[in-house]
């Protein structure tokens, strides 16, 4: 069953850190991944994406991630953590062209705190 | 340009009635996707429609169902609501081009319609 999964439920950090959030997933085909984050009483917005090509991807606000087939991961990385990037942050996979087109399974989130 | 508009944001219902919810997506975005989002279970997918067709469906009962009109503006609508509809829901557009496959997942969600059931 396809499925993806974070481990971490929250994770705090101070003002400047590094951050990576962890992402696991299970495809029968090669997927398509992507972060987004949620800020309070918002909707999500996308960070990132892999389609295909190139394993490590740049996405928006300085975030970045890697593919890693080998061990099914998605991490997103942050060499230095602002105060406004405190927000709930979901890896999803699925958005293939094979019938899947926008059907997104989410990971269930990692809430995101920053010490300033 | 104007982002994802979904209306009402809140509103309150009681069990046994039924809602509607309503999405304007980005403009010249022919794909809307729903999804339901619970501190339980998290975020799941709807439905989408494409060009006024539903062409995916997640496992909800029929109690949930939606439509796309020609201006790709949709609805979804829940019947006889139960304490568990409580939920917030978000409509996403997507760019896609006449194959509907182009960069398929790139979502521009709205800020939800968050649905209290008593």
């Amino acid at each position: 069953a396809q499925s993806v999964t974070q481990p971490d439920i929250h994770i705090t950090v101070s003002e400047g850190a590094s951050l990576e959030l962890r992402c696991n997933y299970s495809y029968g085909a090669t997927p398509y991944l992507f972060w987004y984050v949620q800020s309070p009483g918002q909707g999500l917005q996308l960070l990132l994406k892999y389609f295909s090509g190139d394993t490590l991807v740049q996405g928006i606000k300085g975030f970045e991630a890697e593919f890693k087939r080998s061990q099914s991961s998605f991490n997103l990385r942050k060499p230095s953590v602002h105060w406004s990037d405190a927000a709930e942050y979901f890896c999803a996979v699925g958005g293939t062209a094979d019938g899947g087109y926008n059907k997104l399974i989410f990971g269930a989130g990692t809430r995101l705190a920053v010490h300033p | 340009k104007a982002g994802v508009t979904q209306t009402p944001r809140y509103l309150i219902k009681t069990r046994g009635q039924q809602v509607t919810l309503s999405c304007s997506p980005i403009s010249g975005h022919r794909s809307v996707s729903w999804y339901q989002q619970t501190p339980g279970q998290g975020l799941q997918f709807l439905f989408e429609y494409f060009s006024e067709t539903q062409r995916n469906k997640g496992n909800f009962p029929g109690r949930f169902s939606g439509r796309q009109f020609s201006n790709s503006r949709s609805e979804m609508n829940v019947s006889t609501l139960e304490l568990g509809d409580s939920a917030l829901y978000l409509c996403a557009s997507s760019l896609q081009n006449t194959q509907g496959v182009y960069r398929t997942g790139e979502l521009f969600f709205g800020e939800g319609s968050r649905l209290t059931v008593l």
